[in-house]
């Protein structure tokens, strides 16, 4: 079954080093989607990503954050400037068509910025 | 403000125990509830989606139900393999989907 694929597993950064977390979504969809849970706590949305634009975006996403499709298969998350409140679990997901009842997620990207 | 609220916190039940988790939700125009299913250090993985008020859908031991303001996850003689966070989210935009906190659910064999 076709998965959507994120690395690095886990990322160690300090406070104020840039980070580029990695997704791979699957092949034929069209949306994408940065999701990121904090430990303990619920599962938040990012941003969502369509024909190489931001679809929209949540207060959490501000000007530290940026989203790219750099070459047709992958898809990246940057903070510029991690802070220590930054330290989650970030999950991509895709979905073939807007308003797809179904997202992939991936296994996630653990960040810990100490 | 779309809002997504599950009960309860966590559960424990015996194998072959049935019980339900709750969801209630508060979103202008319901355009789709949600139920995923995320096991620990993974990604939500999809189980359900549900319209309309009276839809119910099925996947083994679990079902689904919709009403106007509350969704209800059954699970029927749950095996110790059902343990997971059930997360219920709901349609907020076009573009994103917004979850509650989960429900730990744990089957002692």
């Amino acid at each position: 079954e076709p998965e959507v694929t994120q690395t690095p597993s886990h990322q160690v950064t300090q406070m104020g080093q840039e980070v580029i977390l990695r997704c791979v979504p699957i092949s034929n969809h069209l949306y994408f989607y940065w999701y990121r849970q904090i430990l303990g706590q619920k599962v938040e949305f990012l941003v969502s990503f369509y024909n190489n634009e931001i679809s929209e975006k949540s207060e959490i996403f501000d000007d530290q954050f940026s989203v790219e499709r750099p070459d047709g298969s992958n898809f990246t998350l940057k903070i510029r400037s991690t802070k220590l409140e930054d330290s989650a679990m970030y999950f991509c997901a895709s979905s073939e068509t807007k308003g797809d009842e179904k997202l992939f997620f991936g296994s996630g990207t653990q960040l810990s910025v100490l | 403000e779309d809002q997504v609220t599950q009960s309860p916190e966590a559960l424990r039940l015996q194998e072959g125990e049935s019980s339900s988790l709750n969801c209630s939700y508060t979103v202008s125009g319901l355009r789709g509830l949600f139920w995923y299913r995320q096991d620990p250090g993974k990604g939500p993985e999809f189980l359900f989606t549900l319209y309309s008020a009276g839809e119910e859908k099925e996947k083994e031991r679990l079902k689904a139900t919709l009403t106007k303001k509350e969704s209800f996850l059954h699970i029927t003689a749950p095996k110790p393999e059902d343990s997971a966070t059930y997360l219920c989210a709901v349609r907020s935009s076009a573009s994103k989907i917004i979850f509650g906190s989960g429900t730990r659910l744990s089957i002692r064999p």
